[in-house]
């Protein structure tokens, strides 16, 4: 298995642009999550998906939109870039819930925005 | 809204020393608590995990946790650390009547010295 996988690793964007952070998975796992890992906040939850078809608000939604249409993927996109997303992304899994289960990090991928 | 808090942003420790890093939230009812390592370039891992039962918690690497119910803490301790401890480390909590969001600690940096 492939485990979390992420892309791009890096990417440089000017304000207003738009783009989409893919994640993927093959462990077959329900739950999904995205969080922006930032100096001295640790991680907030951007969106997280607990099936495919389903999603939801995390702590820092705004800005960013997500959508599940296979259990595998989960990209997050970024309608208009600003400086404050400028950031470390983590895509998250976990076979179902996470009161009994371990969430799986991808690698990340580090946006910047100018 | 819940949070969660890590008492040192950095600590620095000489090789075969103790450490021990705070972490407390903010939740009176049901939680559960991880802490999650992140080793220089790398994703995050998990060290170890407490839902519920004995509340000292023992995880890989020789880490163990204990959940102190009164004080809303779950310290993170290891007898004695080694360079390739060197990492961030995170507590993270997941509490309340959704159990699908965990909020992230701001982390602690903590660097061993040879």
């Amino acid at each position: 298995n492939a485990g979390v996988t992420q892309t791009p690793k890096f990417q440089v964007l000017k304000t207003g642009q738009s783009m989409t952070l893919q994640c993927a998975q093959d462990m077959n796992h329900e739950y999904m999550s995205w969080y922006r890992q930032d100096p001295g906040m640790g991680l907030r939850l951007i969106h997280y998906s607990v099936g495919a078809g389903i999603t939801d608000q995390g702590e820092v939604p705004n800005g960013y939109n997500v959508s599940r249409s296979t259990t595998e993927d989960f990209p997050l996109r970024l309608l208009s870039a600003a400086p404050s997303q400028t950031s470390v992304y983590f895509c998250a899994s976990s076979l179902q819930g996470l009161v009994l289960e371990t969430q799986y990090f991808g690698p990340g991928t580090r946006l910047l925005v100018l | 809204a819940q949070s969660v808090s890590q008492h040192n942003h950095h600590v620095i420790l000489s090789e075969a020393a103790s450490l021990e890093l705070g972490c407390n939230y903010s939740y009176g009812g049901t939680v559960n608590l991880f802490w999650y390592v992140q080793y220089p370039g790398q994703h995050l891992q998990l060290l170890l995990k407490y839902f519920s039962g004995d509340p000292l918690v023992k995880g890989i690497k020789g880490f163990e946790a204990e959940f102190i119910k009164s004080k809303f803490s779950f310290n993170l301790r290891k007898p004695s650390v080694q360079w390739s401890d060197t990492a961030e480390y995170f507590c993270a909590v997941n509490a309340g009547t959704s159990y699908d969001k965990v909020i992230f600690g701001p982390g602690t940096s903590l660097s061993v010295i040879p």
